[in-house]
């Protein structure tokens, strides 16, 4: 039981470049987030769905966009990097009353 | 708006002895608290929750919701504590907001 995968592991962009983090959780959970993690701020809510079909912003939505593909697969898209999107990046999902989290993407964006 | 505060960023204890977690929340709702755990190396997990009000790996937290605090706790700190805690406010659709994380560090 793989529960939830997060792809690529580790990324380098250019700023201004372009990429998508992938997730994908086989427990069957309606809802899936993406957080991000900063030394010194903890983890901050990007963005969340809470059932397929359904997108809704975070905290810190600005410069991302999602996609909820199915019930499995939540991606998360940077459509312009910039430096302050160097972060680790974390995917979770939950069905009740607590999350369970990928092992995260490291992004560094020179 | 929901806020998670965790005044020390990092613990340094001996094994043997107690550890505390310190933990305070503001938030206008019912309060639903937990606390997560990073090993090095592994992803983030759940340690423990207020509502089940359970005894995790020997930690404990109680709800305190005159002084608002979720403070974890444990008498004798073993080598394996060794992480990092956060602590985390459910503020509905099981949205989180985190504290900024307690890096404990256990001496032998």
């Amino acid at each position: 039981n793989a529960g939830v995968t997060q792809t690529p592991k580790f990324q380098v962009l250019k700023t201004g470049q372009s990429m998508t983090l992938q997730c994908a959780q086989d427990m069957n959970h309606n809802s899936m987030y993406w957080y991000r993690q900063d030394p010194g701020m903890g983890l901050r809510l990007i963005y969340y769905s809470a059932s397929e079909g359904t997108t809704d912003k975070g905290e810190v939505p600005n410069g991302y966009n999602v996609s909820r593909l199915n019930k499995r697969e939540f991606s998360l898209r940077l459509e312009s990097a910039a430096p302050s999107q160097t972060s680790v990046y974390f995917c979770a999902s939950s069905e009740g009353t607590y999350l369970h989290f990928g092992n995260g993407t490291r992004l560094t964006v020179t | 708006a929901q806020r998670v505060t965790q005044p020390e960023k990092l613990l340094s204890v001996f094994k043997g002895a107690p550890v505390e977690l310190k933990c305070n929340y503001s938030y206008s709702g019912s309060p639903e608290l937990f606390w997560y755990v990073q090993y090095s190396r592994q992803r983030l997990q759940l340690l423990l929750r207020h509502i089940s009000r359970e005894s995790i790996k020997g930690f404990t937290a109680d709800l305190n919701k005159g002084e608002t605090s979720f403070h974890l706790k444990k008498p004798f700190a073993q080598e394996e504590d060794s992480a990092m805690y956060y602590c985390a406010l459910d503020y509905g659709n099981n949205r989180l907001a985190f504290g900024k994380g307690n890096q404990v560090v256990v001496i032998p």
